[in-house]
């Protein structure tokens, strides 16, 4: 079965202070790999798609890494308005809006 | 440019009845999915719809149905409520059904008592 699995849950961050975030996947034939930034009450912004093992794709302070099981968001230097939820996205189907997502990762970053 | 657009943003409605959710998407886009989520839960996949056909369908009850309109609207009724309907119901769009990537709209918050 395909599944998605995020971590941690909550990871609160001081400013300036870089981390990862995980999301491990099994799917059969992987077709992209997306991360998603929520704020509350909002709906899903995209950030990145990632396509085959080795790629990355940067953005201001986010990064993101791509691995055979895996996915890493790193976030150098965050600030208090990268505060947000970040969810990924595996596609399953034969259709890329057929989207298998994790529970997110909420990350606050305190001044 | 308008980005994909819900209406309306939030929903009370008692359990039993019916509810319809509105969608258009991003001018130019041609493909529309609806998505349910939960509170501290990802998006959960309900439709896609192409073309006025579904191409996809998750893992929910006949309550649910989709349609999309020739001008590539779409709506999402929910019927029979259920206390468990409550969620934030999101729909998004992309230029073609296999298109990458999927903007996302910011969704009508839903509350059945």
């Amino acid at each position: 079965e395909d599944q998605v699995t995020q971590s941690p849950e909550a990871l609160r961050l001081q400013e300036g202070e870089s981390s990862s975030l995980n999301c491990s996947y099994t799917v059969s034939g992987l077709r992209g790999l997306f991360w998603y930034r929520q704020d509350p009450g909002k709906g899903p912004e995209f950030l990145f798609t990632l396509y085959s093992a080795g790629e990355e794709k940067e953005k201001e302070r986010l990064k993101a890494t791509l691995t055979k099981k895996e996915s890493f968001l790193h976030i150098t230097a965050p600030k208090p308005e990268d505060s947000a939820t970040y969810l990924c996205a595996v596609p399953y189907g034969g259709s890329q809006g057929n989207l298998i997502f994790g529970k997110g990762t909420k990350l606050s970053v305190k001044p | 440019d308008a980005g994909v657009t819900q209406s309306p943003t939030h929903l009370i409605k008692t359990r039993g009845q019916q509810v319809t959710l509105r969608c258009s998407p991003i001018s130019g886009h041609k493909s529309v999915s609806w998505y349910q989520q939960v509170l501290g839960q990802g998006p959960q996949f309900i439709f896609q719809y192409y073309e006025k056909e579904e191409r996809g369908r998750g893992n929910f009850p006949d309550r649910f149905s989709a349609r999309q309109f020739p001008n590539y609207s779409s709506e999402l009724n929910v019927n029979a409520l259920l206390l468990g309907d409550s969620a934030l119901y999101l729909c998004a769009s992309s230029l073609l059904p296999g298109a990458s990537p999927l903007h996302f709209g910011n969704g009508t918050r839903l509350t059945v008592t």
